[in-house]
């Protein structure tokens, strides 16, 4: 069974500049995550899709932040413009139902100089 | 709202030593309680999961948790280490719809 898909794996940009990663989630799986992982913290949640829907976005800082699920299946996040506090490893999970395990992709890492 | 406190940034035990990753939760009803794996580059592997019943659940790669609502704690341990289980671990705490909360991980250095 294939895994969560991410592209691209690693991302180098310029402040207010704008950056977008891709996920391909495990074929099936309704629910789709975007985590926001900074250097020496753990994972936060940034958006929880159900299909198409957005169900969670409360901690997405929407001023620069979008994200979207086209279709119920491939997803984007995207952010424009970037600010130097935006480097982190962004993660896609997804899972077949909302209460059941979320398996994570590799992750892009974004630097932003 | 839920949080999670991993105590300890690093650990590190010789190799065949036994290994205790502290896990502390706050949350308001009984928690669905998870612990990750992550090796540097990669993602995060789930290692077990705790939903209800036995509050010791098995995982995998030889780990165990044991859920105490008294104390609210989940402790991952397992009884010897292998090399290759240097990484970092989370400790996460989710309600339902699978909303995760992480503590700031653990790294487990391995000493052979």
């Amino acid at each position: 069974e294939a895994g969560v898909a991410q592209s691209p794996r690693y991302k180098i940009i310029e402040k207010r500049q704008s950056v977008a990663f891709w996920c391909n989630p495990i074929s099936g799986h309704a629910t789709l995550y975007w985590y926001q992982q900074i250097l020496g913290q753990g994972p936060k949640l940034l958006i929880q899709f159900q299909n198409n829907g957005v169900v969670d976005d409360s901690q997405l800082p929407k001023d620069r932040f979008s994200a979207e699920r086209l279709k119920g299946v491939d997803s984007t996040l995207k952010i424009q413009p970037a600010k130097l506090e935006d480097s982190a490893v962004y993660l896609c999970a997804s899972s077949l139902t909302r209460d059941t395990e979320a398996f994570f992709g590799q992750g892009t890492r974004l630097t932003v100089v | 709202a839920q949080s999670v406190t991993q105590p300890d940034i690093h650990i590190t035990v010789s190799e065949g030593a036994s290994l205790e990753l502290r896990c502390n939760y706050s949350y308001g009803a009984t928690p669905y309680l998870f612990w990750y794996v992550q090796s540097p580059g990669q993602g995060l592997q789930l290692l077990l999961k705790y939903f209800s019943g036995d509050t010791l659940v098995q995982g995998i790669k030889g780990f165990e948790a044991e859920f105490k609502r008294s104390q609210s704690s989940f402790n991952l341990r397992k009884p010897s280490v292998h090399w290759s289980d240097a990484a970092e671990y989370f400790c996460a705490v989710g309600a339902y719809g699978n909303k995760l909360v992480f503590g700031a991980g653990t790294i487990l250095r391995v000493k052979s």
